[in-house]
């Protein structure tokens, strides 16, 4: 399977644990964002990375929250001290984007991993 | 700033009818809007943008600017449609690359038999 993974699929914590997620991107892509689900909602943007660094992160739910992609292939999502309202489904995209003038506006389309499911009890 | 509206949480049809999941949007500048759809126990996948105009799965979508809309539409609808549907908006910041997507709250479709 080529496509974008994340790890772990399921995670259970306690309250006040810190969790770490992992997402690969598909090899070519040079776009990751990460977004966040609850129940009856659409998917929230995060944060996302062009290569190594780090585009937007001012909507990252709050200072327990960080990402990084120290290399620009996977990525990781931490998030500290964790609450019962950090319980959702957690999505990792990637996409290629342009960094050249001309491309096709289908470079854009961003891929979607299997998420990981946070239940914090 | 920018939204996405689906109005209809849940939405069934029979098999055969016609179909439209209606979406709105708000956004100051040209937005690219696309259709995601993420059938029961698969990831989410695109389905269609506005953009490339194409039809995907009978499938259509015509960005409507002066009502801020993109509803999906489908003649006849088959019972493998059966499936959560999300609208899309993608804005591009000063560099003119699109960022992230902002997504609506999504419309279960169900196609009866």
């Amino acid at each position: 399977d080529t496509g974008v993974s994340q790890n772990p699929r399921h995670k259970i914590t306690k309250r006040g644990q810190n969790v770490t997620f992992r997402c690969d991107p598909i090899s070519e892509h040079n776009r990751l964002y990460w977004y966040r689900q609850t129940l009856g909602q659409g998917p929230e943007f995060l944060t996302y990375f062009q290569n190594e660094a780090q585009l937007e992160k001012s909507r990252l739910l709050s200072d327990r929250f960080s990402a990084e992609r120290p290399k620009g292939s996977f990525s990781t999502l931490e998030i500290q001290r964790t609450e019962q309202g950090d319980s959702a489904m957690y999505l990792c995209a990637s996409s290629l984007v342009p960094t050249t003038t001309g491309f096709s506006a289908l470079a854009y389309e961003q891929y979607f991993g299997p998420g990981t499911r946070l239940t914090v009890t | 700033a920018q939204r996405v509206t689906q109005p209809e949480k849940l939405l069934s049809v029979f098999k055969g009818a016609p179909v439209e999941l209606k979406c709105n949007y708000s956004y100051s500048g040209s937005p690219e809007l696309f259709w995601y759809v993420q059938y029961s126990r698969q990831r989410l996948q695109l389905l269609l943008r506005h953009i490339s105009r194409e039809s995907i799965k009978g499938f259509t979508a015509d960005l409507n600017k002066g009502e801020t809309s993109f509803h999906l539409k489908k003649p006849f609808a088959q019972e493998e449609d059966s499936a959560m549907y999300y609208c899309a908006l993608s804005g591009r910041d000063s560099s003119g690359s699109a960022r992230q997507l902002t997504f609506g709250s999504g419309t279960q479709l169900t196609v009866l038999p």
